[in-house]
């Protein structure tokens, strides 16, 4: 079974530039889940989204957007870029994102602002 | 809200020695808790998980963890490390009804000593 994909794995924007970034869930999961790695907050959530619903969002400004298809694959948004975005975006899949489930993370896209 | 606390930041350990990480978490609900290892260059895997039933659990490469409800903590133990086990360790709770949110610690990077 294939595992949660990424992509892009690397990007480089500049300050003020948007981005978006894909993500493939493991087949049959319908719920994806974004969070962001720094060094110094760590991992935090970004938001869920379950049958091309956001079902769950973290304390993110509205620069950060996602959306979900009906294959369930996930892209997420960001736009005016600044500085502090520069981490690394994790994706992470589950059937349903309820009860005993467990996520599933990709290898994530490593984006650099410059 | 959920909350996890990870004790270390960082750890130094030689070969053979015993492991102990320490992570409690707050949540008045029902949770899942889980341990995940990010090794170098790599994304992060799940060791193990405790959804329901004996409190002990064993994972992947020699890992358990102990679930104390009383303590609301699930440590993660092995009792002898390997080089091959230099990585960073995250402890994640997610709640029974959300399971698509997972809350993590901040991490505890181990650097074992050949």
């Amino acid at each position: 079974k294939a595992g949660v994909t990424q992509t892009p794995r690397y990007l480089i924007k500049t300050r003020g530039q948007q981005v978006t970034l894909s993500c493939s869930p493991i087949s049959g999961h319908r719920s994806v889940s974004w969070y962001q790695q720094t060094p110094g907050q760590g991992l935090q959530f970004l938001f869920e989204y379950f049958s091309e619903t956001q079902r769950n969002k973290g304390n993110f400004p509205g620069r950060f957007s996602g959306r979900q298809f009906s294959n369930s694959r996930s892209e997420m948004n960001v736009s005016t870029l600044e500085l502090g975005d520069s981490a690394l975006y994790l994706c992470a899949s589950s059937r349903e994102g309820t009860g005993e489930e467990t996520q599933y993370f990709g290898p994530g896209t490593r984006l650099l602002v410059l | 809200a959920q909350s996890v606390s990870q004790h270390n930041h960082h750890v130094i350990l030689s070969e053979a020695a015993s492991l102990e990480l320490g992570c409690n978490y707050s949540y008045g609900g029902t949770v899942n808790l889980f341990w995940y290892v990010q090794y170098p260059g790599q994304h992060l895997q799940l060791l193990l998980k405790y959804f329901s039933g004996d409190p002990l659990v064993k994972g992947i490469k020699g890992f358990e963890a102990e679930f104390i409800k009383s303590k609301f903590s699930f440590n993660l133990r092995k009792p002898s490390v390997q080089w091959s086990d230099t990585a960073e360790y995250f402890c994640a709770v997610n709640a029974l009804t959300n399971a698509g949110k997972s809350t993590f610690g901040d991490g505890t990077t181990l650097t074992v000593k050949p």
